[in-house]
């Protein structure tokens, strides 16, 4: 099955430093790349929503100056939290899409500390 | 290495009869086993959970068996609907607030 691939797999900063995690689809061209959050007790909060070659659309409440999101090439996106804090320490899923199916990636726990 | 696997990419069923998702790991760690649904253009939605204590849990329409010394869960829906037509996703951790781990899902289609 395809395989999407995140970068690195967990992550400690300093608070206000600023951290990049790469989501990469390692066998197939993704059209669009999602961007998720997990909360307490397991719900995942989808950040947004990123088409190769245009912005990524937000969903509401999610700051697209703090949590940038570039979707480079078809097989590349990039989440970088700026000017991380303590409470955006969490884990950090991407799944990616070739309009099909969707892949899920295997996560990035960032501590801020 | 894929922990949490979904042998099944996709299920077509009648609408009213049952449909049955399946789920399989190999982590013995996971003690906490969740599915979501997923409509296109959409997050993944939380469905129902299950515990390693027990081995079903119910709500409405919706059943979770989990057979901890197979290493296998499922998901039932009776009687299924149209509306369930989805993407679902098997996901399992060890423990409740820990990092999750998902299957490659499963296309149900409930034809009218």
């Amino acid at each position: 099955g395809a395989v999407v691939s995140q970068h690195p797999s967990w992550v400690i900063c300093k608070s206000g430093t600023s951290v990049k995690i790469e989501c990469r689809s390692l066998d197939f061209q993704a059209t669009t790349m999602f961007w998720y959050r997990q909360f307490p007790k397991q719900s995942l909060m989808l950040m947004a929503t990123s088409n190769e070659g245009s912005k990524a659309t937000y969903e509401q409440g999610v700051e697209k100056d703090k949590f940038l999101i570039n979707h480079a090439s078809l097989t590349l996106s990039t989440l970088t939290v700026t000017s991380a804090h303590p409470e955006d320490s969490s884990f950090y899923i991407c799944s990616a899409s070739n309009s099909y199916e969707q892949y899920f990636g295997p996560g990035t726990r960032l501590t801020v500390t | 290495d894929q922990q949490v696997k979904q042998n099944s990419p996709s299920l077509s069923v009648q609408e009213g009869r049952i449909s049955i998702l399946n789920c399989d790991y190999t982590n013995s760690m996971f003690d906490y086993f969740l599915w979501y649904k997923k409509y296109p253009a959409e997050g993944p939605t939380f469905l129902i959970s299950i515990s390693s204590i027990k081995d079903k849990n119910e709500d409405g329409r919706f059943t979770v068996f989990l057979n901890k010394s197979a290493k296998h869960l499922s998901l039932h829906i009776v009687p299924s609907q149209p509306g369930d037509s989805a993407v679902y996703f098997c996901a399992a951790s060890a423990g409740v607030n820990n990092d999750m781990r998902f299957g490659a899902g499963t296309r149900l289609t409930v034809k009218p």
